[in-house]
């Protein structure tokens, strides 16, 4: 079945403790990308990778990192967490670049609270 | 940069009765998604709209894209208790790298 699987699914840290969000594709897309989603501001991008080794930030990339060393795997890294990185988290992927047109599939999103 | 914003945040409606969300760019579009996201889940592609003034039908739901592409809407006639969810619009002008969701309308449907 083709999907896009984030874990951990929920989570409660503790600030300035690191984690990193696994994410995983397996339809061989190039393009994946994080997303976080407040109330009242919708999806914002954090960062995107276009392919292996390439990645770039999106709107909010601040206290964010990622890495692509593989086509199926995007995980995300808070290296020292904030309770304003609080937030419902989203991996997704598209084939290719999805401002293209291309469809972006969503993992089922990783509930972060940092206390 | 480029700011795609959605109208209602919210709407509350009863079973039967017809919604609408509106989706503004502050630029052209090359092109613009629907997406809708059921309660506690994940977002859902629903279509893709390309050119200017097109209009495509998934049974209750109807698209627009506007002629200037500048705007869209996705009108659902007779709502149902399954219509609800947060639909999002997604768009780009086409010289960036990414799509840039709106900020989504609330569905709330009631009998």
């Amino acid at each position: 079945e083709a999907q896009v699987t984030q874990n951990p699914r929920y989570l409660i840290t503790v600030t300035g403790k690191k984690l990193t969000v696994t994410c995983s594709q397996n339809m061989n897309h190039e393009y994946m990308s994080w997303y976080r989603q407040d109330p009242g501001l919708g999806l914002r991008q954090i960062y995107y990778s276009m392919n292996v080794e390439v990645t770039d930030k999106g709107d909010v990339p601040e206290g964010y990192k990622v890495s692509r060393k593989e086509k199926r795997n995007f995980p995300l890294i808070l290296e020292s967490p904030s309770p304003n990185q609080t937030s419902l988290y989203f991996c997704a992927s598209s084939l290719y670049n999805p401002s293209s047109g291309n469809t972006i599939y969503f993992g089922e999103g990783s509930w972060l609270t940092v206390v | 940069g480029q700011q795609v914003m959605q109208i209602p945040q919210y709407q509350h409606v009863q079973e039967g009765e017809d919604f609408t969300t509106y989706c503004n760019s502050s630029t052209t579009l090359s092109n613009i998604q629907w997406y809708k996201q059921r309660p506690g889940g994940h977002p859902v592609f629903l279509i893709q709209l390309v050119k200017s003034g097109e209009v495509k039908k998934q049974k209750r739901l109807t698209f627009q894209f506007g002629e200037a592409k500048k705007n869209s809407s996705l009108h659902i006639t007779a709502t149902q208790t399954t219509d609800v969810g947060t639909y999002f619009c997604a768009g780009n002008t086409g010289t960036a790298s990414k799509l840039t969701f709106g900020t989504g309308t609330r569905l709330q449907v009631t009998l």
